[in-house]
């Protein structure tokens, strides 16, 4: 059975102050591993999808990489807006476009 | 673009009720799937459908079910409501099965149940 485990549950830092989340993961045959930014009151944003160990994708402050065993999303000076919960998924090969999430990441970032 | 449109935003009602969600997923997109969301279980997959055919369903009582329509449409109904289904749900779309795109979410209908 796939499974995602993130940690922490929840980060608090400083407006500047870099730091990392982590994503470690069981799967049959990885198709995709997802990252999302979700806001109270909304549904998850898209942020990235990574599909194969040593790969690495950024955006803006963000910045995702990918191994075999788990995803690390750095994010570098955060700001205030970048406060939001963090989820982590993963797809396996099975041919369905089902995700498997994590609990998530609750990042709060003090100005 | 419009996204990922689902209505109602909000319901509330009562024990032995029943309920019915809709999505409207992005233009072009063929896949939809439905996803529970509650603070202790955090998202959980109920169904995904491709082409008006559920392709795959979660761990989920028989009580929740849905159907897609020819343009892509989907409602999902949830029958003799209890107490422990008052969650948010999510409704996400994709181009297609087995198309390497990600799923993009609406944001959801929060059901309570009294």
């Amino acid at each position: 059975e796939d499974q995602v485990t993130q940690s922490p549950e929840a980060l608090r830092l400083q407006e500047g102050e870099s730091s990392s989340l982590n994503c470690s993961y069981t799967v049959s045959g990885l198709r995709g591993l997802f990252w999302y930014r979700q806001d109270p009151g909304k549904g998850p944003e898209f942020l990235f999808t990574l599909y194969s160990a040593g790969e690495e994708k950024e955006k803006e402050r963000l910045k995702a990489t990918l191994t075999k065993k788990e995803s690390f999303l750095h994010i570098t000076a955060p700001k205030p807006e970048d406060s939001a919960t963090y989820l982590c998924a993963v797809q396996d090969g099975g041919g369905s476009e089902k995700l498997v999430f994590g609990k998530g990441t609750k990042l709060t970032v003090n100005p | 673009k419009a996204g990922v449109t689902q209505t109602p935003r909000y319901l509330i009602k009562t024990r032995g009720q029943q309920v019915t969600l809709s999505c409207s997923p992005i233009s072009g997109h063929r896949s939809v799937s439905w996803y529970q969301q509650t603070p202790g279980q955090g998202l959980q997959f109920l169904f995904e459908y491709f082409s008006e055919t559920q392709r795959n369903k979660g761990n989920f009582p028989g009580r929740f079910s849905g159907r897609q329509f020819s343009n892509s449409r989907s409602e999902m109904n949830v029958s003799t409501l209890e107490l422990g289904d008052s969650a948010l749900y999510l409704c996400a779309s994709s181009l297609a099965q087995g198309v390497r795109s990600p799923l993009h979410f609406g944001n959801g209908t929060r059901l309570t149940v009294t």
